[in-house]
């Protein structure tokens, strides 16, 4: 069983800090990894790619993958209570593969 | 905008009734998805389909099944509903391109209750 996971939170951090989400998966050959955010009574929308090692920055978010390791994150620079909500890792498992496979999600809190 | 919609935001039905979920996508994505969420066990995916007329099991595909005659539409069928299938169904579309198929859009969701 391909697995994704994330500390489910809640992550408090005050305005202004930065926010780091973690998580790690089991599937050593997974290609594409992906930051979705979802608020509360609403659905997901994605908010970070990454398919390959290093950082890759998008405003005031920058994802970063470690394959070796298993391991990608999400920093948020400047919290701010609009990013309160909840974020799902995602995981392609491999070439080919058109299945993707979420972890259950962090709940992050943004104290003003 | 993009777009994909559910036909229905809120349902309630019976136990053993039929129920349709259906889901209509407007950017010429091949790859449809219908995942439910439930609290404290995150989002499952059930069936997806990367073409039409295709279609394959995801991770809880009992009880359920699909029909993808049209490229922009995938729906889900509970042929006989159970009080377990009370959830948050979610519709997703992606392109078929490399790690774009993680690039998913979803729809509003649809909450299902079965009484």
């Amino acid at each position: 069983q391909k697995e994704v996971e994330q500390n489910s939170g809640p992550l408090s951090v005050p305005e202004g800090a930065i926010a780091s989400l973690n998580c790690t998966y089991s599937d050593r050959g997974s290609q594409s990894f992906f930051w979705y955010r979802q608020y509360s009574g609403k659905s997901p929308e994605l908010i970070m790619s990454i398919y390959s090692n290093g950082d890759k920055e998008d405003g005031r978010f920058t994802a970063q993958l470690n394959k070796a390791s298993q391991y990608v994150s999400l920093l948020i620079r400047d919290s701010q209570p609009s990013d309160s909500a909840t974020y799902l890792c995602a995981v392609v498992p491999g070439a080919g593969s058109y299945q993707l496979t979420f972890g259950k999600g962090t709940k992050l809190s943004v104290i003003p | 905008d993009v777009k994909v919609t559910q036909s229905s935001r809120y349902l309630v039905k019976r136990t053993g009734e039929k129920v349709f979920l259906e889901c209509v996508q407007d950017m010429d994505h091949e790859n449809m998805f219908w995942y439910r969420q439930d609290p404290g066990l995150g989002l499952r995916l059930i069936y997806f389909s990367y073409d039409v007329k295709m279609k394959e099991k995801g991770d809880i595909p009992e009880g359920y099944s699909v029909s993808r005659e049209k490229k922009e539409r995938f729906s889900l069928i509970l042929e006989s509903a159970s009080t377990n299938q009370t959830s948050m169904y979610l519709c997703a579309s992606s392109l078929h391109e490399g790690g774009m198929v993680g690039e998913l859009f979803f729809g509003e969701g649809s909450r299902l209750t079965v009484l």
